[in-house]
């Protein structure tokens, strides 16, 4: 299947900075990504979809100033968390395109906001 | 309304059992049809997916699903447990129709006992 990497697996920030997730396709373009949130022993949230070359559609009740996505790349996605807050601590996961529709996930990303 | 019910919250079997994790979704059309395993502080993996064809999808790691239109259900299954399988899994649906849009159920934890 399709890989995708996210960078840094695991980051702590003290609250008021910013913090930049780097998502991945290692072997595949993907046009899409999708950026999600994860609480502990919860589903999924979806934040974002980020296409390649243009803005980030947001879904409802995700700040859109305080998580910027920047889809730079056809392998290449990003999001940044600004001035985050002890709030924002969670669990962060990336996914690509590929196929025909299928997802392949990043390993995420653990944000810890102290 | 679009929606994903994974009716189990968790489920135990004993290591070399059966297991069926079962999955029902409400959508307008026959949407791709997708199950993913996600291991404690992992991203998510795609163990298969269905999208046209014969109703029974094979997976990897032993894993296989059948889709039933008639019941709006796509059931994972597996006829001998290990203990590795120990992991949440979730049942996903997904459209494309210009745009892609992914529904993800609550997920179902499953433990394997020695």
């Amino acid at each position: 299947g399709a890989v995708v990497s996210q960078h840094p697996s695991w980051v702590i920030c003290k609250s008021g900075t910013s913090v930049k997730i780097e998502c991945r396709s290692l072997d595949f373009q993907a046009t899409t990504m999708f950026w999600y949130r994860q609480f502990p022993k919860q589903s999924l949230m979806l934040m974002a979809t980020s296409n390649e070359g243009s803005k980030a559609t947001y879904e409802q009740g995700v700040e859109k100033d305080k998580f910027l996505i920047n889809h730079a790349s056809l392998t290449l996605s990003t999001l940044t968390v600004t001035s985050a807050h002890p709030e924002d601590s969670s669990f962060y996961i990336c996914s690509g395109i590929a196929g025909i529709g299928e997802q392949y996930f990043g390993p995420g990303t653990r944000l810890t906001v102290t | 309304a679009q929606s994903v019910t994974q009716p189990d919250i968790h489920i135990t079997v004993s290591e070399g059992a059966s297991l069926e994790l079962r999955c029902n979704y409400s959508y307008g059309a026959t949407p791709y049809l997708f199950w993913y395993v996600q291991s404690p502080g992992q991203g998510l993996q795609l163990l298969l997916k269905y999208f046209s064809g014969d109703t029974l999808v094979q997976g990897i790691k032993g894993f296989e699903a059948e889709f039933k239109r008639s019941q709006s259900s796509f059931n994972l299954r597996k006829p001998s447990v290990h203990w590795s399988d120990a992991a949440e899994y979730f049942c996903a649906v997904g459209a494309v129709t210009g745009t892609y849009k992914y529904i993800f159920g609550t997920g179902t934890r499953l433990k394997v006992l020695a």
